[in-house]
């Protein structure tokens, strides 16, 4: 089955820095990414939809300049989140989709805490 | 996309079916209906999708209602490890963002 890996699974770091999260389609290749935001006790909510090659479309609220996008291939993008604040902890999770009427697959998700 | 209403929760003896429920009146005719479901602390796993017609896959039964207004997934033997947040999803075709609601809290009991 479609497999979608995400790295790193947990990051802790002091506020300030800036974190990357890979995600990476292991056996298909993903012409489109997604990347949602969960805080605790609430549903996913999705920040940016990624096409590879072209600049990500970020939803209403999502600062584009504090979330940078990259899907340089078709089996990567990335996540940077720069000069992370604690208000910034939460969990990230991405997702990948085939071409066709196949549906999407879910990384294992990154839990950022910024001290 | 439209919109779909859940249950906040269900209990489920283990060993026997779970039914969840699902409603999307305002369903359009080219919406499928997509199930995913998230173990706590991991990202979400996805179950199953239909159209019109009943799927069935190694996970899971999904039964859409004729008019296409109702689903309900269906795990047919519950073991501990289905306890989980289980949404339901309408969306048009396989392209697009996926809106996640509240789901349903499935915990499956010994």
């Amino acid at each position: 089955g479609a497999v979608v890996s995400q790295h790193p699974s947990w990051v802790i770091c002091k506020s300030g820095t800036s974190v990357k999260i890979e995600c990476r389609s292991l056996d298909f290749q993903a012409t489109t990414m997604f990347w949602y935001r969960q805080f605790p006790k609430q549903s996913l909510m999705l920040m940016a939809t990624s096409n590879e090659g072209s600049k990500a479309t970020y939803e209403q609220g999502v600062e584009k300049d504090k979330f940078l996008i990259n899907h340089a291939s078709l089996t990567l993008s990335t996540l940077t989140v720069t000069s992370a604040h604690p208000e910034d902890s939460s969990f990230y999770i991405c997702s990948a989709s085939h071409e066709g009427d196949q549906p999407q697959h879910f990384g294992d998700g990154t839990r950022l805490s910024i001290l | 996309d439209a919109k779909t209403t859940q249950p906040t929760s269900m209990d489920c003896a283990e060993g026997r079916a779970a039914n969840l429920p699902c409603n999307h009146s305002t369903i359009s005719g080219n919406e499928y209906v997509y199930w995913y479901r998230q173990i706590h602390s991991q990202g979400p796993q996805y179950i199953i999708h239909g159209l019109k017609n009943n799927e069935t896959n190694e996970m899971a039964s999904l039964i859409i209602t004729e008019d296409r207004k109702s689903s309900t997934l269906i795990l047919p033997h519950a073991t501990l490890r289905d306890t989980a947040v289980y949404y339901c999803i309408v969306r048009v075709g396989s392209q697009g963002n996926l809106i996640f609601g509240k789901g349903t809290k499935l915990s499956v009991k010994p």
